[in-house]
Parts: structure tokens; sequence; C-alpha cells
């Protein structure tokens, strides 16, 4: 059974970075996953697909300041010169035959 | 631009039945997979259901496998969940989402989201 995990909560400065990680577990390295950003009291927002070559896709009207990278089963998330409207859940999401669609737990992302 | 636009959420007994309902607009709705996916108060994502281009393949998430039935109606650009046996368990926000990937292909990530309806199982 395929499993994405995420850390609960991270937290950065207003301007900085943030790294955030997603995990897919033992056996699974090949899969792509896609990251989406949820803002509070908001709907779901696509941020990007991460392929397994490391390149990705974003949505529309995505900013330069996110961008995504892997390194084996581990799939990132990068938020350079953070804003406030940063502040949100980010979840990480995989997908196929035999697993249907999966979702992590979600990074709850503080901006300070 | 793409928009989807859920309806049909309220508060229901629990064992009775609701339908919701998305209207899409903005891109070729048939040329596209669509899925549900639900969010309990203060809690993550869940994938509820998927739905090919052509309604040939449905899936279901195990907790809602035999009670829940989605559909699509491409000459409207709407895609529907029939719930029925609604459990206490089911309260959730329901957003509708739109498959991401090429014409035709069934798997692949989400691109577009709606707002979401909520459902409420209470007695």
């Amino acid at each position: 059974q395929l499993v994405l995990t995420q850390s609960p909560s991270a937290s950065a400065s207003l301007g900085a970075s943030v790294k955030l990680t997603c995990t897919l577990s033992s056996g699974h390295n090949n899969y792509a996953i896609a990251w989406h950003q949820q803002q509070p009291e908001k709907g779901p927002r696509y941020l990007m697909k991460l392929n397994t070559d490391g390149s990705h896709t974003k949505g529309d009207g995505i900013p330069d300041r996110f961008s995504g990278s892997n390194s084996g089963a581990e799939r990132y998330l990068t938020i350079s010169s953070l804003q406030s409207e940063d502040e949100a859940d980010y979840y990480c999401q995989t997908w196929g035959t035999g697993i249907n669609w999966v979702f992590g737990g979600g990074t709850k992302l503080t901006v300070l | 631009e793409v928009q989807l636009v859920e309806s049909g959420g309220g508060l229901v007994q629990p064992g009775r039945s609701l339908r919701l309902s998305c209207a899409a607009s903005g891109f070729t709705f048939d040329d596209y997979a669509m899925h549900w996916v639900r969010q309990a108060p203060g809690k993550g994502l869940e994938w509820v259901s998927g739905i090919s281009w052509n309604s040939v393949t449905t899936d279901y998430a195990d907790s809602v496998k035999g009670r829940f039935t989605i559909s699509r109606d491409n000459a409207k650009n709407s895609l529907y969940l029939q719930m029925n046996s609604l459990r206490t368990e089911d309260t959730a926000l329901y957003y509708c989402a739109k498959g991401g990937a090429n014409s035709g292909y069934y798997y692949g990530h989400f691109d577009y989201w709606g707002q979401g309806t909520l459902v409420t199982v209470s007695s």
C-alpha cells in the first residue's frame, strides 16, 4: 500500500525560503506527485506536478517562487521569498493503477 | 477560465440520501476524468471517487464503495455524486476536481478544484 508522509507543520520567516517534504513509502520511488495549496477557508489550488526526473509542470498563475525537486523517495516543494499569503496547508498527491489516488496528510506552513 | 461549482450539500439524517452536483465550464469537459474529494472538519483531503471521460471507468474509496455512485452528463458539462446510506463519518466538505492528465487518460493529478459543498450527516 502506497503512503505519502508529510510533516504536520513547518514554519519560516517572511522573505525566507522553506522546503516541504513528501516521502513515498518503501518500494514506491518511481511515482510522480502533485503539490496542492489550501489557504484558510478556501478550496485547494493545484501548484505543480513533479515528475520522477525532477521536471515539473506548474498550474496557471503559480509564481516562480514555487519550485519542486526529487531525491529518491522524497519529493520537495520549495517556496522562496515567503509572503504572508503563502501561509496555508500543503498537500502532496499521487496516483496509479491499483492505488487510485492518494493524498499525504498535509503540512501546515506558518509564515513568521 | 476553468470553473467548477458544486451544489447539493446540506444537513441530512443518518441512513438518508443526498445527490451532489458539479457544474463545469471553461474547458472541454468530455476530454477529462473527473473526481470527488472530501475533507472532514479539521482533517486532510480524502479522494472519494473518480470517473473517466466516457464514464466507462469508475472507482471508489473503500470507505464509500457500495454506498456512493459517481456519474457524469457530458452534454450538460456536469458531474454528480449520489450518496446513499449516509453515515455521520461522511460529514465533510465535498470538492469536485478536474483530472489533469492529457485527453483520454484516466490516471493523473488534479489541476482544478471547486470551492466545495458541505454535507452534514446528523440526527
